[in-house]
């Protein structure tokens, strides 16, 4: 079975500050890899898919990379609005979501 | 443009089948080779891919709820279902239906498009 994971579980942040986040598949999965933004109450909104494509109409601070089993995700410079959890998704192997990152403002 | 809109009962007994509808608006569900998805997160946890239909009947279903689960879709109404059988109390969840992309994508998709979910509740 896939397994998804990703690190940190959570992390505090000052505004400014760079934040990574990574996921880790337990397959290869090449490209397949999409980050997923979502605040409190709201549907997850689609940042990153394919890796590292940017979805239209997202900011430029946000980025991912990697292929394969590893995968990381930006932020280049955190601005409040960005405070929600952040899950990474693959889609290779049908769907399946990773446990998520909460990213909070120090 | 696109949206979606669940609804269901808010309230479903143990035992009980859960069903939900989906509409779709702002486009035609038989259109553009998109799939159709179901996603749900219990309260205070992480997204669990539920499944996904064609307009043609075409479905795929997470390996761990397949037994219970059946997607559906009505193109006369432009709405998608999602049917669960034998309901716990770990199917209480926030129950999303969504687009999924990229067109003719099969099993390998994604949601872009989201509704806003509908919370049902499994309790006596």
């Amino acid at each position: 079975d896939m397994q998804m994971t990703q690190s940190p579980s959570s992390l505090s942040a000052s505004v400014g500050d760079r934040v990574t986040i990574t996921c880790q598949a337990s397959q290869d999965i090449g490209d397949y890899l999409n980050w997923y933004q979502q605040k409190p109450g709201k549907a997850p909104k689609l940042l990153i898919y394919g890796a590292s494509n940017l979805e239209t109409g997202v900011p430029s601070r946000f980025s991912g990379s990697g292929s394969g089993t590893d995968f990381t995700f930006t932020i280049s410079s955190l601005q409040p609005e960005d405070i929600a959890t952040y899950y990474c998704q693959q889609y290779d192997y049908l769907s399946q979501f990773g446990p998520g990152t909460t990213v909070d403002i120090k | 443009q696109l949206q979606l809109q669940e609804s269901g009962p808010g309230l479903v007994r143990p035992s009980e089948t859960l069903s939900i509808t989906c509409n779709v608006s702002g486009s035609s569900i038989d259109s553009g080779g998109y799939y159709w998805g179901w996603i749900r997160q219990p309260p205070g946890k992480g997204l669990e891919w539920i499944g996904s239909v064609y307009f043609s009947g075409r479905t795929y279903y997470n390996s761990s709820l397949k037994s219970r689960v059946t997607i559906s879709v009505d193109t006369s109404k432009n709405q998608l279902s999602l049917k669960l059988t034998s309901v716990t109390a770990a199917d209480t969840a926030v129950y999303y239906c969504a687009r999924e992309r990229p067109p003719y994508c099969g099993g390998d998709c994604y949601p872009d498009y989201w509704g806003q979910g509908t919370l049902i509740s499994v309790s006596s």
